[in-house]
Formats: structure tokens, sequence, C-alpha cells
């Protein structure tokens, strides 16, 4: 069974504060993402990672950055939190290649509130 | 920009009805994915598609190339089926980056 797992279910963090939402997958996958996902817009896509050390920046990257320095962890950071950050965010990972070899695999989802 | 548009967006069945979640997209794909989420969060993938049709248990899926349209069916409901349905595309040469409808949500009745 593919894991993807997500370092905290639940976070309350103050505005200005640094702050760190980890993943982990278990299935040797190349790509890895996050996204926040808030309601009456979907999954958006913050970043994604397509190898170690690699990142390209997704829709919407403004206030996040992120850390690959091994194929199995992504990192997510906000450099310095604000309300508007308030969210659910959610990790995932999938193989590189086409079609239905590419099928993703999420984690838990953490759900960040921002004070 | 909604290269993906999932209809309806909330649906309420009774228990044991048939029920169908449409999904359309407007991008050229490679493949397509339903997802299941429960209240709670996580994800679980129920489905990846490229032509044709899936089935795996009460949950059939078929996609309509040349149509750009998708469907999710639910055959015989059960409450436990209450969960938020999102349909995801894949486009070709994107570096594998989903693009995700807003999703429905589906409440079964007992």
């Amino acid at each position: 069974d593919v894991k993807v797992t997500q370092s905290s279910r639940y976070l309350v963090k103050r505005t200005g504060e640094k702050v760190f939402l980890e993943c982990v997958q278990d299935m040797d996958h190349e790509n890895m993402f996050w996204y926040r996902q808030d309601p009456g817009l979907g999954l958006r896509l913050i970043y994604f990672s397509y190898d170690v050390k690699m990142k390209e920046k997704g829709d919407i990257p403004e206030g996040y950055s992120v850390s690959r320095e091994k194929k199995e962890r992504f990192s997510l950071i906000l450099e310095s939190a604000s309300t508007n950050q308030t969210s659910m965010y959610l990790c995932a990972s999938s193989l590189s290649g086409a079609g239905s070899n590419t099928e993703a695999f999420f984690g838990q989802g953490t759900r960040l509130t921002v004070v | 920009k909604n290269e993906v548009e999932q209809s309806p967006q909330n649906l309420t069945a009774q228990e044991g009805e048939f029920i169908t979640i449409n999904c359309s997209y407007s991008v050229g794909i490679s493949a397509l994915h339903w997802l299941q989420q429960h209240p709670g969060g996580g994800i679980v993938s129920l489905f990846m598609l490229s032509s044709g049709k899936k089935k795996h248990g009460r949950l059939i899926a078929t996609i309509n190339i040349q149509e750009k349209h998708s469907s999710l069916h639910i055959t015989a409901s059960h409450p436990r089926d209450s969960a938020v349905y999102i349909c995801a595309v894949l486009p070709p040469n994107t570096g594998n980056q989903f693009y995700f409808g807003t999703g429905t949500s589906l409440t079964v009745i007992p």
C-alpha cells in the first residue's frame, strides 16, 4: 500500500510564525505536490517537485517555499504565516510517466489555522 | 480558469439510489482521476482512466475522450458513500500536474 504521511492533522500558529509542513512517501515516487484546499475553490497547486532538489512553482506559490533534500520527503514552508493562509493543506505523490501510471496518492491533510 | 467542471455541486440521495456525477473538461488529457474525500480531509484515489470504463465494486467510471466528459456512477448507494467526489485531469506535458474540479458533495440518507 502506498503511504503518504503528513506530519500533523491539525496545527494552530500565530501570525508571523515560520511554519513547516512535512510530507513523507514510501513508494519511491519521483513527483511530489503541495496543494491547498479552500471551500468553493477546490485544490490549488502551491509547488511541486519532480526530483530531489528540484522544485517548480504552481498556481499560488506566493508566501510559500519548499524543500526536497531527499526523494521521500517534501516540505512546505510558510515563511511568515498570515491569516489568509488558514486552509487545508494536502500533499500528494505520483510516479513520473504518462496515462494511468501517474495515479496520485494523497496524504490525510493538515488543517492549519493562523491566528 | 475552469478547465474542469463538475455537476452537480451538491447531491442528496436516498439509500439504494443510483447516483451519477459528471465531469467535463476543456483541455486535452492523457488521463482522468476520480478521487473521494471523506469529512476529515484524506483523499483516496478511486479510479485513474484514459479510455473506456472501469468498475470497482459498486463504483463505475466512464470516459469519452472525444466529448471530453467522464461520469462516476454509484449503484445501490449507501450512507457510507457520503463524501466529496473530485474529478482531476492530467494534461500531457505538464510535469504530471493535475487540474481539479471543485468537487461534488454527496449525502446519502438512510
